[in-house]
């Protein structure tokens, strides 16, 4: 089976650091990517990475580890406006398709 | 803004009525996937067109039905509406061009059956 977890809820406080973990079981492979999701609106791309490792992109990087089926996101100088559930997400090998977690809410406190 | 249309935005339906909803992908995309997101859950895949063809299903039932156009623009059918079919339906487009390929998503059509 596949299976994704990551934390339901977290709390932190404006403009400190915060860092969203994710544990997956899949039956492939082929790389992991972070949406950001307001309440209500779309996924937004964050991140990707499909080799073991630190990806960083301003004040987000995400982290790879694949023999231990793990990643995590890290954000850095939380803002109020980074209130937003953050979803993992999979591509197993077959047809490209995602298998995603539930996501983490995150809450930012000023 | 991703340049991922969908429409409609809401949609209110009852048992057992039929509902089709479209998706415009982003321009130079030949991939379109659509998921189903319960409130507070994960997307759940459908499944994916690919150059008109269906390239993959997750585990829904068969009165779940979609087409993908020569435009690359896609529709998702579903007959036989149950009250759990209520959900964001979101559509995700993407280039099929190795494992790199990133989704973009539109903004989501939310079913409401009575």
């Amino acid at each position: 089976g596949q299976n994704i977890d990551q934390p339901t809820e977290m709390t932190a406080t404006e403009g400190a650091i915060v860092q969203i973990n994710c544990t997956y079981q899949t039956s492939g492979f082929n790389g992991l990517f972070w949406y950001q999701q307001h309440a209500g609106e779309a996924p937004t791309f964050l991140s990707y990475n499909v080799l073991d490792g630190l990806e960083e992109k301003g004040r987000f990087s995400s982290f790879l580890s694949r023999s231990k089926g793990y990643s995590y996101l890290l954000l850095k100088e939380l803002q109020m406006k980074d209130s937003a559930s953050y979803l993992c997400a999979v591509r197993v090998d077959s047809n490209y398709q995602l298998i995603w977690g539930a996501g983490t809410k995150l809450i930012i406190k000023p | 803004e991703t340049g991922v249309t969908q429409s409609p935005t809401h949609l209110i339906k009852t048992r057992g009525q039929q509902v089709t909803l479209r998706c415009s992908s982003q321009s130079g995309h030949n991939t379109v996937s659509w998921y189903q997101q319960a409130l507070g859950q994960g997307p759940q895949f459908i499944f994916q067109y690919y150059r008109e063809e269906e390239n993959g299903r997750g585990n829904f039932p068969p009165r779940f039905s979609g087409l993908q156009f020569p435009n690359y623009s896609s529709e998702l059918n579903v007959n036989a509406l149950e009250l759990d079919d209520s959900a964001l339906y979101l559509c995700a487009s993407s280039h099929i061009a190795g494992v790199g390929e990133t989704q973009y998503f539109g903004p989501g059509t939310r079913l409401l059956v009575l």
